[in-house]
């Protein structure tokens, strides 16, 4: 078993549609939660970090982190065309040992 | 602020040989991490390399190396390639190793072996 697990779709929405992307984990030490994004041919792009446990909201992203269930999550509201991309969860322990995700790619059709 | 910037962006290598690539992090971050990304296998960890001295390494065999220079900039190498090694190699930095959730990603290289 991986220790970041995370569908890699690939998911297709209508543009404005709110989009869940999700991502389990096994390692309960793990702190911090990231999420990339990665457009084709890029490297990955930062969207967004959390600490712990709660929710983070930036614009028409929202990251939420379930410690209890080891389960995080990141919303994305009114989706455009331009988000279409694979989206990437990360995570890391106090030693800044990182573990990604597979990746799951998205497209948001106009 | 400039962002992570990798050279070459593309190479093409055959069997066999070795290859240097380049990583200049963002100014003002003195850590730097590679990774290897595949389809297959993902982003996975090569090496994290702070203040010159690698403070961290993945589990890769040991034809991949890696420095880091007193201005931070840092390189790696891969020896002996094998077409296996075909992947987009990332670099990424922060300010320092304990803020790597906050790290930024450079375009990458692409590197196809024949």
């Amino acid at each position: 078993q991986k220790e970041v697990e995370q569908d890699p779709g690939p998911l297709s929405v209508p543009e404005g549609a709110i989009v869940s992307l999700n991502c389990t984990y096994s390692n309960s030490a793990f702190q911090y939660f990231m999420w990339y994004r990665q457009y084709s041919r890029k490297g990955p792009e930062l969207l967004m970090y959390t600490y712990s446990s709660g929710n983070k909201e930036d614009g028409r992203f929202t990251a939420q982190v379930d410690k209890s269930s080891k389960y995080i999550s990141l919303f994305i509201r009114d989706s455009q065309p331009s988000d279409s991309a694979t989206y990437l969860c990360a995570m890391s322990n106090n030693n800044n040992d990182m573990r990604f995700g597979a990746g799951t790619r998205l497209t948001v059709k106009p | 602020k400039a962002g992570v910037t990798q050279t070459p962006r593309y190479l093409i290598k055959t069997r066999g040989q070795q290859v240097t690539l380049s990583c200049s992090p963002i100014s003002g971050h003195r850590s730097v991490s590679w990774y290897q990304q595949t389809p297959g296998q993902g982003l996975q960890f090569l090496f994290e390399y702070f203040s010159e001295t690698q403070r961290n390494k993945g589990n890769f065999p040991g034809r991949f190396s890696g420095r880091q220079f007193s201005n931070s900039r840092s390189e790696m190498n891969v020896s002996t390639l094998e077409l296996g090694d075909s992947a987009l190699y990332l670099c990424a930095s922060s300010l320092d190793p304990d803020r790597i959730y906050e790290q930024y990603f450079g375009p990458g290289t692409r590197l196809t072996v024949t």
